[in-house]
């Protein structure tokens, strides 16, 4: 069962906390994506990487970090120096970067909620 | 910089109608084009992607593409209930396949 995974559904964070939402994917794909959506808005690009090892920042990477440490994981922890975390967080993988035809594939997405 | 616009809604039709999507972008050079559903509280998911110019169809979706107006479409005939739902429209620019994002058309299909 091929796809793409992400947990915890619902997440919950302290103030001053970090947190790490995790992204798994079993499709071979070589680029994986992190986005954030506020109700009403589209999808805001945090982080992206191509390849193992190597990640760039997005339009709104302050305040989070992410890893590439293996192709199939993509974990992004949203440290305590975002101070407006509330929102949707959604994982994408593509097969590569390359081409006009490298379409992104989401997972089911993580809600992280300030208490 | 470089923007996807589209019509927050909502758009209401009535069942069995023919429901129109725009997009229009920002970026001349863009090349690839997608449209994306999201029902509420879920991730969006591929209904069409479109490359050239023209027309894309795919079961009850057309896609339309009109580069030199920089301005993208989304049909969709014989709208259901089940159709009800917010519509992304994605552009993809540069050569890392980043994609802007609209922030989405929000349908309503009513019986």
């Amino acid at each position: 069962d091929g796809g793409i995974t992400q947990s915890p559904k619902y997440l919950f964070r302290k103030e001053g906390q970090n947190v790490t939402l995790s992204c798994e994917q079993n499709l071979n794909h070589d680029a994986m994506y992190w986005y954030r959506q506020d109700p009403g808005q589209g999808l805001r690009l945090i982080y992206y990487s191509q390849i193992v090892n190597d990640f760039q920042k997005g339009d709104i990477a302050e305040g989070y970090s992410v890893s590439r440490e293996k192709k199939e994981s993509f974990p992004l922890t949203v440290t305590s120096a975002q101070k407006n975390p509330t929102a949707f967080y959604l994982c994408a993988s593509s097969i590569g970067t390359s081409g006009i035809q490298e379409t992104q594939y989401f997972g089911p997405g993580t809600r992280l909620l300030v208490l | 910089q470089k923007e996807v616009e589209q019509n927050s809604g909502p758009l209401s039709v009535p069942e069995g109608a023919i429901a129109s999507l725009n997009c229009t972008y920002s970026d001349r050079v863009s090349q690839s084009f997608f449209w994306y559903r999201q029902y509420s509280g879920k991730s969006p998911e591929l209904i069409m992607s479109i490359y050239s110019n023209g027309d894309k169809e795919d079961g009850r979706f057309t896609a339309q593409l009109n580069k030199a107006s920089q301005y993208v479409s989304l049909l969709i005939r014989d709208s259901q209930p089940s159709d009800s739902a917010t519509y992304l429209c994605a552009v993809k620019y540069g050569g890392y396949n980043k994609l802007i994002f609209g922030a989405g058309t929000r349908l309503a299909v009513h019986p």
